[in-house]
C-alpha cells in the first residue's frame, strides 16, 4: 500500500515563526499536494508538484510556500505563521494527473497546526 | 466559493437506520470520488464513479452518480457505530480540476 507520512501530527507555534510541515510518499508517485482542512469549508488545495523542483498554486497559496527537492518529499512553509493558519494540513500524492477517475489521492494522517 | 455542494452537513442517527447523503454541483463532472475520513486520520477513498447513472455497492453503502453527471448520493443501510465519520466528497470536472465538497459529519450512536 502506498504509505504517505507526515511528520508532525501536532504543532503549536507561535505569530511570526518559521513553520515546516513535511510529507513523505513511498511509492514513487508523480503528484504531490498540501489541502488545509477547516470546518464548513472542506479541503482546499494549497500548492501541488508535479515533478521535482515543480509547483503551482492552488486556491489558497497565499502565506504559503513549498519544496520540492526529492520526488518523495514535498514540505510545506509558512514564513511567517498567523493565527488565520490554524487548521489541519493535509499532504496527499497521485500516480499521475487526474484523468476520469484513474487515479486517486492517498492522504497523510494530517498536521493539526494551531497558532498563537 | 464551494462548487460541491454537500447536504446534510452533520447527521446523527441511531445503530440500525439509514441514510442517505448527497452532493450536488451546478458543473458537470468528469468523475466523482467518495471518501472516508475518521478523527485523527486523513480522508480515506471509498469509491470513484465515472459513467452517468452508475450505482456501485459497497457492502451497505450504495453510490450513485446522476445521469446528467452534477450530482451523486451515498446511501447507508442499517447504519453501524463503525460508520461514524466525515464523509467527503471530490469531484473532478473536464478540466482536471478537482474540488471537495465541505463533508457530511455523521454519528451513528449504539
Amino acid at each position: 500500500d502506498v504509505k504517505v507520512t507526515q511528520s508532525s501530527r501536532y504543532l503549536v507555534k507561535r505569530t511570526g515563526e518559521k513553520v515546516f510541515l513535511e510529507c513523505v510518499q513511498d511509492m514513487d508517485h508523480e503528484n504531490m499536494f498540501w489541502y488545509r482542512q477547516d470546518p464548513g469549508l472542506g479541503l482546499r488545495l494549497i500548492y501541488f508538484s508535479y515533478d521535482v523542483k515543480m509547483k503551482e498554486k492552488g486556491d489558497i497559496p497565499e502565506g504559503y510556500s513549498v519544496s520540492r527537492e526529492k520526488k518523495e518529499r514535498f514540505s510545506l512553509i509558512l514564513e511567517s505563521a498567523s493565527t488565520n493558519q490554524t487548521s489541519m494540513y493535509l499532504c496527499a500524492s497521485t500516480p499521475q494527473g487526474f484523468s476520469s477517475g484513474a487515479n486517486v489521492l492517498t492522504f497523510g494522517a494530517g498536521s493539526r497546526l494551531t497558532v498563537l | 466559493t464551494q462548487l460541491l455542494e454537500q447536504s446534510p452537513q452533520f447527521l446523527s442517527i441511531q445503530e440500525g437506520e439509514n441514510l442517505t447523503v448527497y452532493c450536488n454541483s451546478s458543473s458537470v463532472f468528469s468523475s466523482l470520488q467518495w471518501y472516508r475520513q475518521e478523527p485523527g486520520e486523513g480522508p480515506v477513498l471509498l469509491v470513484t464513479v465515472v459513467t452517468g447513472g452508475e450505482v456501485k455497492k459497497l457492502k451497505r453503502l450504495t453510490f450513485q452518480f446522476g445521469d446528467a453527471r452534477k450530482d451523486s448520493s451515498l446511501h447507508i443501510t442499517a447504519a453501524q457505530p463503525g460508520d461514524t465519520g466525515l464523509y467527503l466528497c471530490a469531484g473532478t470536472y473536464n478540466n482536471n480540476d478537482m474540488r471537495f465538497g465541505a463533508g457530511t459529519r455523521l454519528t451513528v450512536k449504539p
